[in-house]
């Protein structure tokens, strides 16, 4: 039990355009969702809190107008990149909430060209 | 500022040596540590959380408020443990997590 998944796995796009990433909670409900980033070799970024049926929490220096997060449902959350660009190439996690931990996602690799 | 530190990067034993995977935090208040696993082209995984007091795998961690540090341990490493280890912080009742830098363990046969 307890599986996460992000859809897609990976994705290439233009310099300029959008890119969304769904992540599920499979099997349970999860009122709170979180969205990492993790650059090569390096560890898990926090970028913000996604809660179910309000507005996302981000840290300190992730600009909420880039990283767009909807977390509409309870088993579903977003993460819309808008206008990407290389920098924003990158391998972003999420982790839903349950039973009090974190369980998470097999990560979506973007690359931006 | 809450921060996790792991200051190896890799950790290199033979198969049935001790292992101890360093791990320092730094947070004022009362923290929940944990222990996350990485095996290879795996998913990040919960190995461990200091309330727990458990034994997974083999592996133990305590946490020393003293020493700010729980570290993790295993007295006889096998080949199938070694992974990427990332020790985690929970500072408030958010469950958000910061992690360390990671250490990667190499268990050689």
């Amino acid at each position: 039990g307890a599986v996460v998944s992000q859809h897609p796995s990976r994705v290439i796009c233009k310099s300029g355009t959008s890119v969304k990433i769904e992540c599920r909670s499979l099997d349970f409900q999860a009122t709170t969702m979180f969205w990492y980033r993790q650059f090569p070799k390096q560890s898990l970024m926090l970028m913000a809190t996604s809660n179910e049926g309000s507005k996302a929490t981000y840290e300190q220096g992730v600009e909420k107008d880039k990283f767009l997060i909807n977390h509409a449902s309870l088993t579903l959350s977003t993460l819309t990149v808008t206008s990407a660009h290389p920098e924003d190439s990158s391998f972003y996690i999420c982790s839903a909430l349950g039973h009090h931990q974190q369980y998470f996602g097999p990560g979506t690799r973007l690359t931006v060209t | 500022a809450q921060r996790v530190t792991q200051p190896e990067k890799l950790l290199s034993v033979f198969k049935g040596a001790p292992v101890e995977l360093k791990c320092n935090y730094s947070y004022s208040g009362s923290p929940e540590l944990f222990w996350y696993v990485q095996y290879s082209r795996q998913r990040l995984q919960l190995l461990l959380r200091h309330i727990s007091r458990e034994s997974i795998k083999g592996f133990t961690a305590d946490l020393n408020k003293g020493e700010t540090s729980f570290h993790l341990k295993k007295p006889f490493a096998q080949e199938e443990d070694s992974a990427m280890y990332y020790c985690a912080l929970s500072v408030d009742s958010s469950y958000k997590l910061i992690f360390g830098s990671g250490t990667r363990l190499l268990v050689r046969p």
